[in-house]
């Protein structure tokens, strides 16, 4: 069966500090995979998604970036975090046809 | 973009009751999944239901598509049913890997 993993699952930055959360999938080839924000316990925006590696499209411009240097891994960046980038990031893949997508468990980041 | 609507935002019940949340959407869509959002802000995946009617124990869905809405049942909810719970829809187009557009989500709160 596929399962999905994402760490850590908290982190405290200060503002000005790089970033980099990682996210892979098991049990799965060729995966769709997406970097999405929740903020203020509300709604999830889409940031990032990648239909293979080193294909990534960005849904919002802002102060993060996203690599997929392997199939089954995700990393979302920042070189200089802002306090406006706390909030929930959720990894997220689904099969090539689109269909139902799996979300991780969450990283919550909060800048300080 | 697609543009997605939850009614209603918040909802307490107790213990026993029953439920409908429903969720309309702007535009024809490929995909429309349900989630519960656990108080840990894990996305526990409920139904993918781009239409028809879909039954799951004491939950279940249905997806009008062309009258662009679908609805959740909770039916005798319990204490753990509490959390939030979005809609989210995607339409595909020749080779679109697009993520999943959601709704602001029902808060639902089940009280014993």
């Amino acid at each position: 069966s596929q399962t999905i993993h994402q760490w850590p699952a908290t982190l405290v930055q200060p503002v000005g500090s790089p970033l980099s959360l990682e996210c892979t999938v098991e049990g799965t080839s060729n995966p769709n995979l997406y970097w999405y924000r929740q903020a203020a316990g509300r709604g999830l925006q889409l940031l990032f998604y990648s239909v293979g590696i080193g294909q990534i499209s960005s849904e919002v411009p802002q102060n993060l970036s996203a690599s997929r240097p392997q199939d089954r891994q995700f990393i979302l960046s920042s070189k200089k975090l802002l306090l406006s980038d706390s909030g929930f990031y959720l990894c997220a893949w689904s099969a090539l046809d689109w269909t139902e997508a799996f979300f991780g468990q969450g990283t919550r980041l909060t800048v300080v | 973009g697609i543009q997605v609507e939850q009614s209603p935002p918040d909802l307490i019940l107790q213990e026993g009751a029953n439920s409908t949340l429903r969720c309309n959407f702007s535009d024809s869509v490929n995909n429309l999944q349900w989630f519960h959002q656990n108080p840990w802000g894990q996305l526990i995946n409920l139904f993918y239901i781009p239409s028809g009617t879909k039954q799951n124990g004491r939950l279940s869905a249905t997806t009008v598509a062309t009258e662009r809405y679908s609805l959740l049942y909770i039916s005798s909810s319990q204490t753990t049913d509490s959390g939030v719970y979005f809609c989210a829809v995607a339409a595909y187009s020749g080779g679109g890997a697009d993520g999943l557009t959601f709704g602001k989500g029902t808060h639902l709160i089940i009280q014993p």
